[in-house]
């Protein structure tokens, strides 16, 4: 079965705080994109990655960074958590050319900055 | 402007009805896809159906179909003898251009079955 997993379901952070979220991937895909969750506003992509050590900002990239340094982790950073960040997120995978390309997601992770 | 517009913020549908979805999309390209995916309570999001621009017969996947009419941009979710796991938020879903991999959502659809 394949599998998206996210190293925490919930997480609470104090402002200010560097937040780490890491994503890991067990279906050998190339593509990796991280999403924020607003009730109302849908999913927006805040950066993907194509390829190992590749980034590119999505529409929401402002207050994030990304990193991947191995093919199936995509983490996510907050250098300074404030508390319009707090959400949830979401991170997904899909295989490069895949036909018809969708994507996996994980279970999401809830976080909220106090 | 809106890429993907969900107009129907909730739907309550009464069990073993069929319920329709509503999802319009803008866009110039001529090749591109469009997904359906549900979010139950849990949170995961799972893939339902997709429908390439190319296609000519309406995508089914068991009791899920997509009602694809092209030139008025719609790409409606027919959900059919409705069931009480079938409430959850519902979102559509477009990728655009050959090469870009990347899926642009709407605001979603919570919808609710009433036994």
């Amino acid at each position: 079965d394949v599998k998206v997993t996210q190293s925490s379901r919930y997480l609470v952070k104090r402002t200010g705080e560097k937040v780490f979220l890491e994503c890991v991937q067990d279906m050998d895909h190339e593509n990796m994109f991280w999403y924020r969750q607003d009730p109302g506003l849908g999913l927006r992509l805040i950066y993907f990655s194509y390829d190992v050590k590749m980034k590119e900002k999505g529409d929401i990239p402002e207050g994030y960074s990304v990193s991947r340094e191995k093919k199936e982790r995509f983490s996510l950073i907050l250098e300074s958590a404030s508390t319009n960040q707090t959400s949830m997120y979401l991170c997904a995978s899909s295989l490069r050319g895949g036909a018809p390309g969708e994507q996996f997601f994980g279970p999401g992770t809830r976080l909220t900055v106090l | 402007a809106q890429k993907i517009t969900q107009t129907q913020p909730g739907m309550f549908v009464q069990e073993k009805e069929a319920v329709t979805l509503d999802c319009t999309y803008d866009t110039s390209d001529q090749s591109y896809g469009l997904f359906w995916y549900k979010q139950p309570s849990s949170g995961e999001m799972i893939f339902l159906i997709y429908q390439g621009s190319y296609d000519e017969q309406n995508a089914t996947e068991g009791r899920y179909s997509l009602n694809f009419q092209k030139a008025r941009k719609s790409a409606n979710l027919v959900i059919s003898a409705s069931q009480l796991g079938d409430s959850a938020m519902y979102f559509c879903a477009m990728r655009e251009a050959f090469g870009n991999e990347k899926l642009t959502f709407g605001t979603g659809t919570r919808l609710t079955i009433i036994p």
